[in-house]
């Protein structure tokens, strides 16, 4: 089956600590995304990518870094540069058309304690 | 920059309608997205207008499109409790390139 693959789905890890996000999907899109989702504030875009190897920062990038080394993956990782962490992240992709949907894995809850 | 605003919450009881309002800033939006979240899950796109157009059906939904007032409404026809979610508008104004302005989400509360 095709689709967009987070994980894990829940993350703990200790103040101080980066920690690296998973996304893969194998729907052949040139562009991925990850978006950050806080209570009663909707999705803010933190990284995006088009094409392997570039990427270009969201509304809110400090604090996070991409790599898009292959296609079909495009991990973030939360450094410890990154004052509020807690969040449940949603990583997306789609094609470079202009008509077309995103697609949105099931995201993951990272908490920081 | 682009804004895109929601009320957060609605309840509705089950068989009424409901409708889910959103309005934009940025006259230059292409498209108009309604996503549907359930709890813990990742977005599912329920429909999308393309903004040349005032109003799109499909099946249960209703969207409806005020270019003039950027204004945006979801109506759900006999709104059902598996409806309960978090409604999303987003906007984008891409050309070749997808990058949505999402808004703050409407909570939905179908009680039976």
């Amino acid at each position: 089956d095709g689709g967009i693959t987070q994980s894990p789905k829940y993350l703990f890890r200790k103040e101080g600590q980066n920690v690296t996000l998973s996304c893969e999907q194998n729907l052949n899109h040139d562009a991925m995304y990850w978006y950050r989702q806080d209570p009663g504030q909707g999705l803010r875009l933190i990284y995006y990518s088009q094409i392997v190897n570039d990427f270009q920062k969201g509304d809110i990038a400090e604090g996070y870094s991409v790599s898009r080394e292959k296609k079909e993956s495009f991990p973030l990782t939360v450094t410890s540069a990154q004052k509020n962490p807690t969040a449940f992240y949603l990583c997306a992709s789609s094609t470079l058309d202009s008509n077309t949907e995103a697609f949105f894995g099931q995201g993951t809850r990272l908490t920081v304690v | 920059g682009e804004d895109v605003e929601q009320s957060l919450f609605l309840s509705v009881r089950e068989g009424d309608s409901s409708v889910i309002n959103c309005t934009y800033t940025d006259s230059s939006s292409t498209y108009l997205y309604w996503y549907k979240q359930e709890p813990g899950a990742g977005l599912q796109l329920l429909t999308y207008i393309f903004s040349n157009m005032d109003m799109k059906q499909d099946q249960r939904l209703t969207v409806l499109l005020n270019k003039k007032d950027k204004h945006l409404s979801l109506r759900i026809a006999d709104t059902q409790t598996g409806d309960s979610a978090i409604y999303f508008c987003a906007e984008s104004d891409a050309l070749g390139f997808q990058k949505l302005v999402f808004g703050t989400g409407t909570r939905l509360l179908v009680s039976p």
